[in-house]
């Protein structure tokens, strides 16, 4: 079955920018959308069809495709920003796949 | 404003049968596809099923395939999961999402708990 690689975690302090990858076979052919997820609650929509953000959503998310690879890049981290991120994808026969999600934590 | 609010989660002994409901309400329900996606405790997120606008197209993971039923009914504004068969490993908060475009889940239930359990 198809899937998405994400790293398990990454670490950043406030200010800096992190990066997160999604990677996966398909990913040149099919649009990544990420999600923020913080404890407790559902997750939200932080970028779409790979780079597009959402109104409401801070402009220091952003989203990059190269290949293989997808990246949301956090800019200016605020320990708000503390959450798991998750990618989601499809594959070519409309079925959906989310990565195994990375927890982003703020030093 | 939009609001999606699942109901049916509960206990139920391996082998069982649930049904889950997702009750949509201030958009137009019937121009929307909507999804179901899942977390196990303390997991990561997980796509179970899709359905469009008008049920033409259906989508499963194939974790539940052929265990699981997605439907809607758009006079109702409502969003059902049929779930047979359940297992240990289908515990999971259970979300109902709207899809925008794509794989643009823009708005989300808050959630509803399902536990397969003896």
């Amino acid at each position: 079955s198809y899937e998405l690689t994400q790293p398990p975690s990454v670490s950043v302090s406030p200010g800096q920018t992190a990066r997160i990858t999604c990677s996966g076979d398909a990913l040149p052919k099919q649009y990544v959308y990420w999600y923020q997820q913080r404890p407790g609650q559902a997750p939200v929509l932080v970028i779409y069809k790979d780079s597009e953000r959402p109104s409401g959503i801070p402009e220091r998310f952003s989203g990059s495709s190269s290949g293989t690879t997808v990246t949301l890049t956090i800019s200016g981290v605020q320990a708000e920003d503390e959450a798991d991120y998750y990618c989601l994808s499809a594959d070519s026969s409309g079925t959906r796949v989310f990565g195994g999600g990375t927890k982003l934590t703020v030093l | 404003e939009v609001q999606l609010v699942e109901s049916g989660g509960g206990l139920v002994k391996p082998g069982g049968s649930l049904r889950l409901s997702c009750a949509a309400s201030g958009f137009t329900f019937s121009s929307y596809s909507m999804n179901w996606v899942r977390q196990a405790p303390g997991k990561g997120l997980e796509w179970v099923s899709s359905i469009s606008s008008s049920s033409s197209y259906i989508y499963y993971a194939d974790s539940v395939k052929g265990r699981f039923t997605i439907s809607r009914d758009n006079a109702k504004n409502s969003l059902y999961l049929q779930m047979n068969s359940l297992r240990a490993e289908d515990t999971a908060v259970y979300y109902c999402a709207r899809a925008s475009g794509g794989s643009s889940f823009d708005y989300w239930g808050q959630g509803t708990l399902v536990t397969v359990s003896s």
